[in-house]
């Protein structure tokens, strides 16, 4: 089964902006991986942030936004809030199956 | 808006069958969207398990294929999920999910003895 790759942690400063990236192991990320973004606190069900690489829902802070990048689905969030810190998941369409990453831990700081 | 809610037993035996239930509310369950299931083992990540469209059609992780089913039942605007064979592997958050944009909040199933 594919694997879906990334960055375990990232630190961003209030304020700063920070790129999070998704790879897949099968090769470069494209519109047909129909990329998804989520976010979740701890504790709480995960929240949708963007759908088919870089479309927004009407709940989706303008400062998140998301893009392929170097063969990789890409979330960049500019003017980071502190309530931004969390964990952030791609998800993937590999061909059928729906596959997530590994998650990543945003730290605000 | 629609609402998601699961229902179903917050523990299960080793070798059993996990059986948990979606309750949809303010949307039809045969709208044309995929409902899914995914869970999280505690402090890790997503896993998704699979999902179904209102005409019967499903979508299971591989890893998970041979002991995944889920279904819908109009009736009772509902879809549900049944995992057999179960293991402490299996001990998990549960969600369901409208198409990924709208989640549940979550069940908590452990499997043990």
């Amino acid at each position: 089964q594919t694997v879906v790759t990334q960055e375990p942690s990232l630190t961003v400063s209030p304020g700063g902006t920070v790129t999070l990236t998704c790879a897949s192991s099968t090769g470069a990320v494209t519109s047909g991986y129909y990329p998804n973004w989520f976010q979740q606190k701890p504790g709480q069900a995960p929240r949708a942030l963007i759908h088919n690489t870089n479309n927004k829902y009407s709940w989706t802070p303008a400062r998140f936004s998301g893009s392929l990048l170097g063969g990789k689905a890409a979330l960049t969030l500019s003017g980071v809030q502190p309530e931004d810190e969390a964990e952030y998941y791609c998800l993937l369409n590999c061909g059928g199956p729906w596959v997530f990453g590994g998650g990543t831990k945003l730290t605000v700081l | 808006q629609v609402q998601l809610q699961e229902s179903g037993p917050g523990l299960v035996k080793p070798s059993g069958t996990l059986s948990l239930a979606c309750a949809v509310a303010g949307e039809s369950v045969s709208s044309n969207y995929w409902w899914s299931w995914v869970r999280q083992p505690p402090g890790r990540g997503l896993e998704c398990i699979g999902q179904i469209l209102h005409t019967g059609s499903t979508n299971y992780n591989p890893s998970l294929k041979s002991r995944v089913t889920i279904s819908v039942d109009k009736s009772k605007n509902q879809f549900s999920l049944n995992l057999s064979s179960v293991t402490a592997a299996d001990t998990a958050v549960y969600y369901c999910a409208r198409n990924f944009d709208t989640w549940g909040q979550g069940t908590m199933v452990t499997v043990s003895s």
